[in-house]
Parts: C-alpha cells; sequence; structure tokens
C-alpha cells in the first residue's frame, strides 16, 4: 500500500542554520505530494505542494522537490528563523483516490536563538 | 477564508462513555475526514467521506463510527470510550484532487 516515510525527530538547530528534513514515499502511479506544518496548539497547514515529478513548491523559504526516481520529497530551508519551531508533516495524495491524504510521522524540529 | 471548526479544544469524557466529536466546514468542500493524530505516529486516517451519507472505513476504524447528514457537518463517534482512544483528533476536509484543510484539533483524554 501507499507509505510515507519521514526522518526521525526531533531536529535541533541554531538560527540561520540550514535544514533538511527527508521524506521518501511508496505510491503506485503519480501521487500529488505535501508538506504540512503544525505550530504548537494549533492544526494542520498547508506549507507546500507538488502535484508531477522534477515539479517543486515553495512558500516561506522553505523548498522541496519532486524527485520521482528516488520517490524522495525533501523539505529544506536555508536560514531556519525560531520562529520555524514546529511540527513538520510529509504527505502524499494518491492519484487512484483523490482527497485520502497518507501522512508520515512527523518530524519535530526546534530553532534554538 | 476557509475555515474547519472543530466543537471543542479539549474533552474529558469517562470509559463507557459515548462522545461525539463535531466537525463543520464552509467550504462546499465534498471530502470530509477524521484523523487521529499521536505521538510517533503521525496522523493516521478514521473514516472518510465523499458525499453526504456516504462513509468509508480509513486505516483505524475500529471502535469508531461517523455520521454525515449534511454536506458541511461530518461527525466522529465513539460508541463506548475507552483509555486507548485519548488522542488529538483532527478533522479535515478538501475538493479532490486539491489539499486538505485542517480544523484547530480536539485533545480528547478518556478517563
Amino acid at each position: 500500500g501507499n507509505s510515507v516515510t519521514q526522518m526521525e525527530g526531533p531536529v535541533t538547530l541554531s538560527e540561520e542554520a540550514f535544514l533538511t528534513i527527508n521524506c521518501t514515499y511508496t505510491a503506485t502511479g503519480y501521487p500529488s505530494l505535501f508538506w504540512y506544518v503544525q505550530y504548537p496548539g494549533e492544526g494542520l497547514q498547508l506549507l507546500l505542494k507538488a502535484t508531477k515529478a522534477d515539479d517543486k513548491g515553495s512558500n516561506k523559504g522553505f523548498e522541496a522537490t519532486y524527485r520521482k526516481e528516488t520517490t524522495s520529497f525533501h523539505l529544506e530551508k536555508g536560514s531556519v528563523q525560531v520562529s520555524d519551531s514546529a511540527v513538520y508533516f510529509c504527505a502524499l495524495m494518491s492519484s487512484s483516490n483523490t482527497g485520502k491524504l497518507i501522512f508520515g510521522q512527523g518530524t519535530t524540529l526546534q530553532v534554538k536563538p | 477564508d476557509v475555515k474547519v471548526t472543530q466543537s471543542s479544544r479539549y474533552l474529558v469524557k469517562r470509559t463507557g462513555e459515548k462522545v461525539f466529536l463535531e466537525c463543520v466546514q464552509d467550504m462546499d468542500h465534498e471530502n470530509m475526514f477524521w484523523y487521529r493524530q499521536d505521538p510517533g505516529l503521525g496522523l493516521r486516517l478514521i473514516y472518510f467521506s465523499y458525499d453526504v451519507k456516504m462513509k468509508e472505513k480509513g486505516d483505524i476504524p475500529e471502535g469508531y463510527s461517523v455520521s454525515r447528514e449534511k454536506k458541511e457537518r461530518f461527525s466522529l463517534i465513539l460508541e463506548s470510550a475507552s483509555t486507548n482512544q485519548t488522542s488529538m483528533y483532527l478533522c479535515a476536509s478538501s475538493r479532490s484532487p486539491t489539499e486538505a484543510f485542517f480544523g484547530q484539533g480536539t485533545r480528547l483524554t478518556v478517563v
């Protein structure tokens, strides 16, 4: 079946450090891929998305590229801020089950001043 | 602004109680979902619905049921609450095949 695997957390970085959170997936067909972010005490918000191979999603300085050859969608940011501290979820939406999201286990990011 | 509203942020219920979690969306989305979120396990799909009065089981439906009598409202029901159902519950809605929008979550504690 379809699945998403994220790197284990928590990830602790100093402000202005480079961030990478790894995400790989298993799916049939051509899924859409998403990164969601959950700030403390809140629900999930869409951070960025990509709907086909080689697409790059970007938002708020975060980027992720849909790599079909490596089945990956790694999240990157060049310079993190304290306000980026949150839980990040990678997710896929199968092309055969539209609307149903399958999530990774989430990665907690803590950024220290 | 899109809105998915869950009726309670925090709930405390006793073992064996029947519990209703309500979710309302104002975006006229056809798809609605209930997930539970547990540390280290991410979000797991309990039930979803593609239309009024239609429901499908997700990955962990045991101990839960749902109701969708109107397009905008999707209710999650715990028939007889147990302590292993203590969790964060998240409702979401979407219009296929675009992204889902989430509510704020309901933190349920069963004692």
